[in-house]
């Protein structure tokens, strides 16, 4: 079976600092695809960063990054220079490369200082 | 601009009652999800379907159905409301292999 475990339900940070989420997952596949999602107080689900398995290289997008360990089976993400608009809940997600389910986590909801 | 939609936003029922969430997508994905979020729980899958007539059985699935007769709609029955159902339903589609899902703007449900 596949699992995601987020092992902290709260963090914050305080503005214009840096923050990291964690993340842990479990599969037997070996192509499977990894994802945070963000979700604001309007409730849409936004995506935030997505990382193929097979590439070892860390995704990135803006002040958004990951530290993908394959082996560990870990994958946190790292947010740069926080904003009060980074206030939200994360979630991550494990996807099957063969049935395109996507598995979640608990969330961890982010609170931003000022 | 394609978009995946729910209908409706909010509801509030009584138990035992039958209801049904509705889910449009015109992404022309084959893929469709639906989920429940739940404090604590994160998004669990209740049912999912690759396709028209096909549907399967997520993690949550006891007590709600679904049924896939075109591409565009996957709505969520609730055979029979029960006040453990009270929750946020989302629908998603996304394409097969590995793309980012896209979701509804989420159901609130609330069984009394």
């Amino acid at each position: 079976a596949q699992t995601v475990t987020q092992s902290q339900p709260e963090m914050s940070v305080q503005e214009a600092e840096t923050v990291t989420l964690s993340c842990t997952y479990d599969t037997s596949e070996s192509d499977y695809y990894l994802f945070w999602y963000k979700q604001p107080p309007s409730r849409q689900m936004i995506l935030v960063i997505r990382q193929e398995a097979y590439k070892q290289q860390n995704a990135t997008e803006n002040r958004f990054s990951v530290n993908f360990q394959k082996a560990a089976k870990s994958f946190s993400l790292k947010i740069s220079d926080s904003q009060l608009g980074d206030a939200a809940m994360y979630f991550c997600a494990l996807g099957s490369s063969n049935t395109g389910k996507l598995i979640f986590g608990q969330g961890t909801t982010l609170q931003v200082k000022p | 601009d394609a978009e995946i939609t729910q209908s409706p936003r909010h509801k509030i029922t009584e138990t035992g009652r039958q209801v049904t969430l509705a889910c449009h997508q015109t992404w022309n994905h084959n893929n469709m999800f639906w989920y429940r979020q739940d404090l604590g729980h994160g998004l669990r899958l209740i049912h999912y379907s690759y396709g028209v007539q096909d549907t399967n059985k997520g993690e949550v699935s006891d007590g709600y159905s679904v049924s896939r007769s075109n591409t565009e709609d996957l709505p969520l029955t609730l055979e029979s409301a029960a006040s453990s159902q009270t929750s946020v339903y989302f629908c998603a589609s996304s394409e097969l292999r590995g793309a980012e899902a896209f979701f509804g703007q989420g159901t609130r449900l609330t069984v009394v």
